[in-house]
Parts: C-alpha cells; sequence; structure tokens
C-alpha cells in the first residue's frame, strides 16, 4: 500500500524566512510519480510540481524548488524568501505506476498549514 | 479557459438523504477524478471515470457512486447519508489518455453538510 507522510502539521514564518515542507512517501512499485500541490483559502488544490521516479534531479521555479531523494524516500519543498500570498496548505501527494496505466488516483499527505506573516 | 466547476458550492443534508454534486470538467478534458476531504482523514480518492467508464474507485462503501456523460461532464451520488459524510468533495479533471498523468485540475469543491 502507499503511504505519504507530511509530519509538519503547521509552520509559521515571518515574510522573507525561507521554509522547507517535508515529505516522506512509502511505495512497492519501483515506477511512480511524487507532486507537490498548493490549497488556498479558496479550497481548490493548484498543481505545483510533477516528479518521475526516474529523475532525481532537483528542480527549482522561481522562490519554489524541490528536492527529490530517492535513498530516503523524501521529496521535501522550499520556498525561498517567502511571502504573505505563500500562506496557505501544501499536500504532496503520489500516485501508482504509469505502466499500470492506473489512471490518475492519487495518494495524499496530510498536509502542512503555512502560515507567513508580515 | 474555463477551470473545473462544481455545483452545489455549499449544501447542507440531514441524516438519512441523499445528495448528488455536479462537476464539469475543463474542456477537452476526458478523466474526472472525486475525492473527499475531511479534517480527521485527510484527502481521500474516491473514483475515476475515463470515458463513461469507472477507471478507479477507492475504498468507500457502496452508498457513494458516481457516473461520466458523453460531454465529460460527472456526477456524484452519495446515499442514506451519515455524520461523517460531512465534507468537502473535491472534483479534479485531466486530460489523461489512457496513462497515469497525475496533473490534475481541481475545483474548488462542494461542501456538504449533514446533520
Amino acid at each position: 500500500a502507499q503511504k505519504v507522510t507530511q509530519a509538519q502539521t503547521e509552520i509559521s514564518v515571518v515574510e522573507k524566512e525561507d521554509v522547507t515542507l517535508d515529505c516522506v512517501y512509502e511505495t512497492r512499485d519501483t515506477t511512480y510519480y511524487l507532486f507537490w500541490y498548493k490549497q488556498p483559502p479558496s479550497g481548490e488544490l493548484v498543481f505545483l510540481i510533477r516528479r518521475n521516479s526516474f529523475d532525481e534531479q532537483n528542480e527549482i521555479s522561481g522562490r519554489y524548488s524541490w528536492n527529490f531523494q530517492k535513498s530516503t524516500s523524501s521529496f521535501n519543498f522550499t520556498i525561498t524568501a517567502s511571502q504573505v500570498v505563500d500562506s496557505a496548505v501544501y499536500f504532496c501527494a503520489l500516485s501508482e505506476a504509469v505502466i499500470k496505466a492506473a489512471g490518475n488516483k492519487l495518494t495524499f499527505g496530510g498536509g502542512t498549514r503555512v502560515l507567513v506573516k508580515p | 479557459k474555463a477551470g473545473v466547476t462544481q455545483t452545489p458550492r455549499y449544501l447542507i443534508k440531514t441524516r438519512g438523504q441523499q445528495v448528488t454534486l455536479s462537476c464539469s470538467p475543463i474542456s477537452g478534458h476526458r478523466s474526472v477524478s472525486w475525492y473527499q476531504q475531511t479534517p480527521g482523514q485527510g484527502l481521500q480518492f474516491l473514483f475515476e471515470y475515463f470515458s463513461e467508464t469507472q477507471r478507479n474507485k477507492g475504498n468507500f462503501p457502496g452508498r457513494f457512486s458516481g457516473r461520466q456523460f458523453s460531454n465529460s461532464r460527472s456526477e456524484m451520488n452519495v446515499s442514506t447519508l451519515e455524520l461523517g459524510d460531512s465534507a468537502l468533495y473535491l472534483c479534479a479533471s485531466s486530460l489523461a489518455a489512457g496513462v497515469t498523468t497525475g496533473e490534475l485540475f481541481f475545483g474548488e469543491g462542494s461542501r456538504l453538510t449533514v446533520l
């Protein structure tokens, strides 16, 4: 069975501080996708990134960066120079193997609430 | 380009009633997934439809059902409502041409309160 753990339930920072969100996953599949989604107060989840299990390169997109380490089954997310607009709940998620053509079924972690104070 | 539209946004029902929620995906998207979000259980996968066929189903009782129409619009139904069914129900659409992509586009959800 797949499992995603986000140990941090809530993080509070002051604007311009960096914040790192931890994500640890469990799967028996050798091929899988990892994701991060952002949920602002409006409720809809906003896609941030998708990472294939074969691609361990770290990725940077603006103030966002992701560190994928297959050896420790972790996919951590860092927001650099945080802003008030970054306040939201962030979810890490895992999908089943591409080979199974199993469709779009995601297993989500419990989420980390980020509060950025001005 | 219009996003995923869910109706109704809010609704209140009493135990034992049934409810139908609707989801219109992004134009051109053929996959529609449904998720339940509660404070206790978090985000849980309900089911996914692709080309009017249920492709995947989560671990929910048979009271939870869904369907997809030829225009890709989807509905989910919950019968014999229980207090524990109170949740935010999120619909997501994807291009998903037969393989896992996971890049889901979510609606703002339907918040169901069961009294």
